[in-house]
């Protein structure tokens, strides 16, 4: 009963295209929504976040969009380069834990 | 990789074993969890301790303690391991500034349990 629900599990992108990965939730008490990027062989790392006062958040190529109402939110990832393949996770915060989605395995073709 | 360390790196166990996983911190941060990440579920939190002796459940908490004695130090013990347990494992320090947070993970272990 995975709280984060998150998809596409994979996708295939050309080099220059747009990345949209989608989440979604039913936990009103989560107050934190950020984005962790993960390379093989690597711990995650945090790559962008958002609160939920906040409609967008935008960083370089990196924009989160945030739908309070749906209890949805999004990864767009812009001009996307081959050094962006990774598997990409959304999470959400409630009182000092985070649940994750399952992740989604981002390829950028050259 | 701020300031945090697992060990070992990777591990094989056999079944019905004691295994004790370690994660050490020099960040001096009060939260840290223990994560287990496998295909199609994501990161999943076992447990987690906000302060020195004190620990709280995750969602997947069966089958696994922890410890924390000293606040760099957070242990993992799966009691009689299982090969359902076979995963990699991610522990993670939390650092807050207002109101955003951040976890940092380690680079993680592999266990497998035969």
């Amino acid at each position: 009963q995975q709280q984060v629900k998150q998809s596409p599990q994979s996708l295939i992108v050309q080099k220059g295209g747009i990345s949209i990965i989608n989440c979604a939730y039913e936990n009103t008490a989560f107050d934190y929504f950020p984005w962790y990027q993960q390379f093989p062989g690597k711990g995650p790392a945090l790559l962008i976040a958002i609160r939920p006062d906040v409609s967008e958040k935008k960083e370089g190529r990196f924009t989160i969009s945030f739908n309070k109402s749906a209890k949805q939110f999004s990864l767009h990832i812009m001009d996307s380069q081959p050094g962006d393949s990774a598997t990409y996770f959304c999470a959400a915060r409630n009182d000092y834990k985070l649940s994750f989605g399952a992740g989604t395995t981002v390829t950028v073709r050259a | 990789d701020a300031g945090i360390t697992q060990s070992p790196r990777h591990k094989v166990t056999e079944t019905g074993t004691p295994v004790t996983l370690r994660c050490h911190q020099t960040e001096n941060h009060r939260y840290m969890y223990w994560y287990r990440q496998d295909p199609g579920h994501g990161l999943r939190l076992i447990h987690y301790s906000y302060g020195v002796k004190d620990t709280d459940k995750g969602e997947v908490s069966d089958g696994y303690s922890v410890s924390r004695s000293k606040t760099e130090d957070f242990l993992l013990t799966l009691e009689s391991a299982t090969s359902s347990q076979t995963s990699v494992y991610f522990c993670a320090i939390s650092e807050s500034t207002g109101s955003n947070e951040k976890l940092f993970f380690g680079s993680g272990t592999q266990l497998s349990v035969l």
